[in-house]
């Protein structure tokens, strides 16, 4: 079974608007931790924003939200404000914290994200 | 802070030769550090974690001679594809541990291999 669930391999969002991006997990691991990496074409890999499964709010950083509903077992990225340089792929990645999980990282298969003008 | 700089960047070469990748930290110990996989529209894909003065971990179905894998200080960890075909062609990264981001992770800027 798939761990990181992208189920948009792209989208595409006009500029100044909002996008969710989509990603589920699966774990019964009770603690974990999320997070979004924003790829450019250069290939560099861009932290954006984590959520660990014992944390009580949504984590916030800057135009970056993430909609985390744990019942769900949903970690949506949340993107303000779209700029150009936003168009990028972006990953949602897991980190299982107990056992077997070390401390690897297992990521979604991606969301190609297009802002047009 | 917190960086790991990659080496080379990109290169190509001929089927059959073995190419090194390397991957420093510049400013703090990397005690782990893992090794992803790469192609073009894919996700990233673990290969390996080496950890300093041990031997490397190999994920499911990597062929541990071929990828080999050295962790012969804290600041430096390496990738030598042996006997380069061109299916090893793709784009590797590498990424370490660090105590920033919610316990997150540095990586380099990648390298793309491209064997003809």
């Amino acid at each position: 079974a798939q761990k990181i669930t992208q189920t948009q391999p792209g989208m595409f969002v006009q500029e100044k608007e909002a996008v969710t991006l989509d990603c589920t997990y699966d774990t019964s691991d009770p603690s974990y931790g999320l997070f979004w990496y924003k790829q450019p074409s250069s290939g560099e890999m861009i932290f954006l924003i984590y959520q660990g499964s014992y944390d009580q709010q949504n984590a916030t950083e800057g135009r970056y939200s993430l909609n985390f509903q744990k019942a769900r077992k949903s970690a949506n990225l949340v993107i303000s404000a779209s700029q150009l340089g936003d168009s990028a792929m972006y990953f949602c990645a897991m980190r299982e914290l107990g056992l077997g999980g070390g401390n690897k990282l297992t990521f979604g298969t991606g969301t190609q994200l297009k802002v047009e003008l | 802070g917190a960086v790991v700089s990659q080496h080379p960047s990109w290169v190509i070469c001929k089927s059959g030769t073995s190419v090194k990748i390397e991957c420093r930290s510049l400013d703090f110990q990397a005690t782990t550090m893992f090794w992803y996989r790469q192609f073009p529209k894919q996700s990233l894909m673990l290969m390996a974690t080496s950890n300093e003065g041990s031997k490397a971990t190999y994920e499911q179905g990597v062929e541990k001679d071929k990828f080999l894998i050295n962790h012969a200080s804290l600041t430096l960890s390496t990738l030598t594809v042996t006997s380069a075909h061109p299916e090893d062609s793709s784009f590797y990264i590498c990424s370490a541990p660090i105590r920033v981001q919610g316990y997150g992770y540095t990586f380099g800027s990648g390298t793309r291999l491209t064997v003809v």
